[in-house]
């Protein structure tokens, strides 16, 4: 089956740190990849996403890259700032049955301190 | 547009007490599904529904039903709560069931707890 492998948190990164967020999966096909948010006490909104391979999503100075050769969907950020602080989570969705699913890393919580 | 609201925000039960945790969307989406979000699991899908009168299981769905009588709403039932149902449990939407790379809208949670 479908799965998703994003590194282990929490991470605690100084402003303006660089970021990297490894993330891997596993499917079958040529599923679609994202990155979700979740700041404390919300939901999960939609960062970036990347449906076909050698993609580039991007979205608030984030960056990602569908990677097919390495099944990887690395997260990065050049300069993280305080308001970066939440819950990052990792997310394939590929068809089955019908209808698409989507399958979530168990997310990576990331703390910016000044 | 509202988006996707759920209702309540917070819930606290008994053991074997019922439920209905409340789900609407105001975005004319076809899909709609519920999570359950327990720590170090990330998110795991309890049910989905690709229109008004479809529903299917999703990856752990043993002790919630569910129905979709119209587009806008999906409700959630808890029947016998149990404590392995503590969670937070969020409701999504999407525009289109049969598209891979459509996004998923997430409503804000309802935080359950069973004593």
């Amino acid at each position: 089956g479908n799965s998703v492998t994003q590194m282990e948190g929490p991470v605690t990164l100084s402003e303006e740190a660089f970021l990297t967020i490894n993330c891997t999966y596993t499917a079958t096909g040529y599923p679609s990849l994202f990155w979700y948010v979740q700041y404390p006490g919300e939901g999960l909104q939609l960062l970036l996403k990347a449906t076909k391979a050698d993609d580039k999503g991007s979205n608030k100075g984030f960056e990602a890259t569908y990677r097919k050769e390495t099944t990887s969907f690395h997260l990065e950020k050049g300069s993280v700032q305080v308001s970066d602080s939440a819950v990052y989570f990792c997310a394939l969705s590929s068809s089955g049955a019908g209808s698409y699913q989507l399958t979530f890393g168990k997310g990576t919580k990331l703390s910016v301190i000044p | 547009n509202a988006g996707v609201t759920q209702t309540p925000k917070f819930q606290v039960l008994k053991t074997g007490q019922s439920m209905t945790l409340q789900c609407a969307q105001d975005m004319n989406h076809e899909y709609m599904s519920w999570y359950r979000q327990d720590p170090g699991m990330g998110l795991r899908l309890i049910h989905y529904s690709v229109g008004a009168g479809i529903t299917d299981q999703g990856e752990v769905p043993n002790g919630y039903n569910v129905s979709r009588s119209t587009t806008e709403d999906f409700p959630l039932r808890l029947l016998s709560a149990a404590p392995s149902q503590t969670s937070v449990y969020f409701c999504a939407s999407s525009y289109w069931a049969k598209q891979s790379t459509d996004t998923q809208y997430f409503g804000p949670g309802t935080r359950l707890t069973v004593l």
